[in-house]
């Protein structure tokens, strides 16, 4: 199985910085996804790592440590759309098939 | 655009109904899923499927069933409805190879079982 963690929920400022983060503890590991979901919506995708290192893209960049089961989501120059919920996935390689498995999830909230 | 869809956005049932949810993707993608998802709980995988007529149960299968005649169409079938299956159901599909990148999700099914 797989063991993923990530804080319920984090607070900020409009124009700040923030950093959501997951560990893991898995075998057969093929990717760290991060989804962003607004409140009644399906998940949309944000990044992807498969090697160590940082991905930038605009205003969200993610980092992998593969040998620490560890992954941050970077926000930059927050803006109130960001409120959301962000999801940290791990895919992993079993029996045959890539199955990603969720955290539960980090609330964040921008206030002005 | 990839767009995956689902059958109804809102669904009231009783106890002891049989419910079937539907999930058509447009894409041509290999697999499908269907997750829940609950509040404080996260999304978790129900059932999976990589081709036509395969599945394979995910981490929560008890109570569920599913079906895939086609490769676009991925059905979640619930034989008798209980109150704990109300939740918000997510259908999920992507591409077959460890390269690809993510999945792509439907607006969500949310179930109501009285």
């Amino acid at each position: 199985g797989q063991n993923i963690d990530q804080p319920t929920e984090m607070t900020a400022t409009e124009g700040a910085i923030v950093q959501i983060n997951c560990t893991y503890q898995t075998s057969g590991f093929n990717g760290l996804f991060w989804y962003q979901q607004h409140a009644g919506e399906a998940p949309t995708f944000l990044s992807y790592n498969v090697l160590d290192g940082l991905e930038e893209k605009g205003r969200f960049s993610s980092f992998l440590s593969r040998s620490k089961g560890y992954s941050y989501l970077l926000l930059k120059e927050l803006q109130m759309k960001d409120s959301a919920s962000y999801l940290c996935a791990v895919r992993a390689y079993s029996g045959g098939s890539y199955i990603p498995t969720f955290g539960r999830g980090t609330s964040l909230i921008v206030h002005p | 655009d990839v767009k995956v869809t689902q059958s109804s956005r809102y669904l009231v049932k009783r106890t002891g109904e049989k419910v079937f949810l539907e999930c058509v993707q447009d894409m041509d993608h290999e697999n499908m899923f269907w997750y829940r998802q609950d509040p404080g709980l996260g999304l978790r995988l129900i059932y999976f499927s990589y081709d036509v007529k395969m599945k394979e149960k995910g981490d929560i299968p008890e109570g569920y069933s599913v079906s895939r005649e086609k490769k676009e169409r991925f059905s979640l079938i619930l034989e008798s409805a209980s109150t704990n299956q109300t939740s918000m159901y997510l259908c999920a599909s992507s591409l077959g190879f460890q390269e690809e990148k993510t999945q792509y999700f439907g607006p969500g099914t949310r179930l109501l079982v009285l």
